[in-house]
This record gives C-alpha cells, sequence and structure tokens, in this order.
C-alpha cells in the first residue's frame, strides 16, 4: 500500500511570514496529491490538489510543488494569518483503489 | 452548492451496543469513502463503495459493515462497540471519471463516544 510521511509535525510561524510543510510517498503509481486544512473538530477541507502530469500549482497564497522522480510534495503558504492555523494533511491517491492515504498532520500555528 | 451529509453529529453509545452512521454523497458522486479519525490522528480509511458496490477495504474491523444503497446514500454499521471505536467518523464522496481521480469531498463527520 501507499505510505505517506509528512514534516514537521508542528510548525509555528510570526504573521506575514511563510509556511512550508513536506511529503513524501512510497508508490510510484500514485498521481494525485490534494491537501486538506482541518480546524479542531471540524471535517478536513481541501485548499489545494496538484496531479501528476503537473509540477507546480499555485492559488492566491497558497502554492505546492511536486517532484515526481523524488516521490515528494510540497505546501507553502506566504504571508500567513492568525486564520491560517489549523492541522493539515497532505495526501496521496492511487488510481487502483482511489483510498487517501494521509500523512501524520502538521500543527500550523501562525503568531500575531 | 450541496455538500456531503452526515447524520447524526453526535452519537454516545455504551460499550456492546450497535450504532449506525448514515452519509449522503453529494448529488451525482458515485462514491463514498469511510474513514476513522481517532484524536490526534490523520484519517484511516475503512472502506469505499463504487455504483454501489464495495470497492475497497482498509482497516476496518469485521464487527463492522457498510454498504451503499440505490440512492447511493451509505450506511456504517458497527457492532459490539468497544471503548477504542471512539472517535470521528467521516464521509467522504467524489466523482469517479473514468480519466483521472477525482476530489474527496468530507462530510462533517459524526462523533461516536463509547462509554
Amino acid at each position: 500500500g501507499e505510505n505517506v510521511e509528512q514534516h514537521p509535525s508542528t510548525l509555528s510561524v510570526q504573521e506575514g511570514d511563510s509556511a512550508v510543510i513536506k511529503c513524501t510517498y512510497s508508490d510510484s503509481a500514485s498521481n494525485y496529491f490534494p491537501w486538506y486544512k482541518q480546524e479542531l473538530g471540524k471535517r478536513p477541507q481541501l485548499i489545494i490538489d496538484i496531479r501528476s502530469n503537473v509540477g507546480e500549482k499555485k492559488d492566491q497564497r497558497i502554492a505546492v510543488t511536486l517532484n515526481k522522480t523524488a516521490k515528494h510534495f510540497s505546501l507553502h503558504i506566504t504571508e500567513t494569518q492568525p486564520e491560517d492555523s489549523a492541522v493539515y494533511f497532505c495526501a496521496a491517491q492511487r488510481p487502483i483503489d482511489y483510498k487517501l492515504s494521509f500523512g501524520a498532520g502538521t500543527t500550523v500555528t501562525v503568531r500575531a | 452548492a450541496a455538500g456531503v451529509i452526515q447524520s447524526p453529529r453526535h452519537l454516545i453509545k455504551e460499550k456492546r451496543e450497535t450504532a449506525t452512521l448514515k452519509c449522503y454523497p453529494i448529488p451525482r458522486h458515485d462514491t463514498v469513502y469511510w474513514y476513522q479519525q481517532g484524536p490526534g490522528q490523520d484519517p484511516q480509511f475503512l472502506i469505499s463503495f463504487y455504483e454501489k458496490m464495495q470497492s475497497d477495504k482498509g482497516s476496518i474491523p469485521d464487527r463492522f459493515s457498510a454498504q451503499q444503497f440505490s440512492d447511493y446514500h451509505s450506511e456504517l454499521n458497527m457492532s459490539s462497540l468497544e471503548l477504542g471505536d471512539s472517535a470521528l467518523y467521516f464521509c467522504a464522496s467524489s466523482l469517479i471519471t473514468g480519466v483521472e481521480t477525482d476530489t474527496q469531498y468530507f462530510g462533517p463527520g459524526t462523533r461516536l463516544t463509547v462509554l
């Protein structure tokens, strides 16, 4: 099966600074990589995703990069705001079964 | 836009009791996934259904069963509940295009507490 590793487990940044979260995956067949933001007790909410035929995708302050050769992908949040504080999960999906394999999560705290 | 609906939102049960969780996918979505999330953990895949047929199974205990009905809603049945079953249970739905995998949208979750 797929194994996703995520680092760091916690991240504290000053408001306005950037935050970077990195993930690696094990199965080269995985071809879809979403990122979810989850606030305490709430549902995971998709914030951005990338497919294996693309190397980079950006949506306002959020960007994701994918290196298929190295099997790693990263989330970049620029100009962080207090409302960006949450747990962020990366995930990988294989076309054979479509289930999501999640990383362990990164707790991001943005200090005002 | 319509989202995934789950009911109930909160459920309290005693050990050895039975629970049924319901999920109503986004209209026209053909695939439903169930995930279990313990405190401080990432969501763990339990089971999925595509076009009313079980498509994949993850770390789902034999005490749990699930099905998808003709209207595409799904139910997760949990019997002989144990304290360790206390968790958030999420349902997600997607539309499998057959060309590319597609986004899974999560419901609000059911918080199950087993006493």
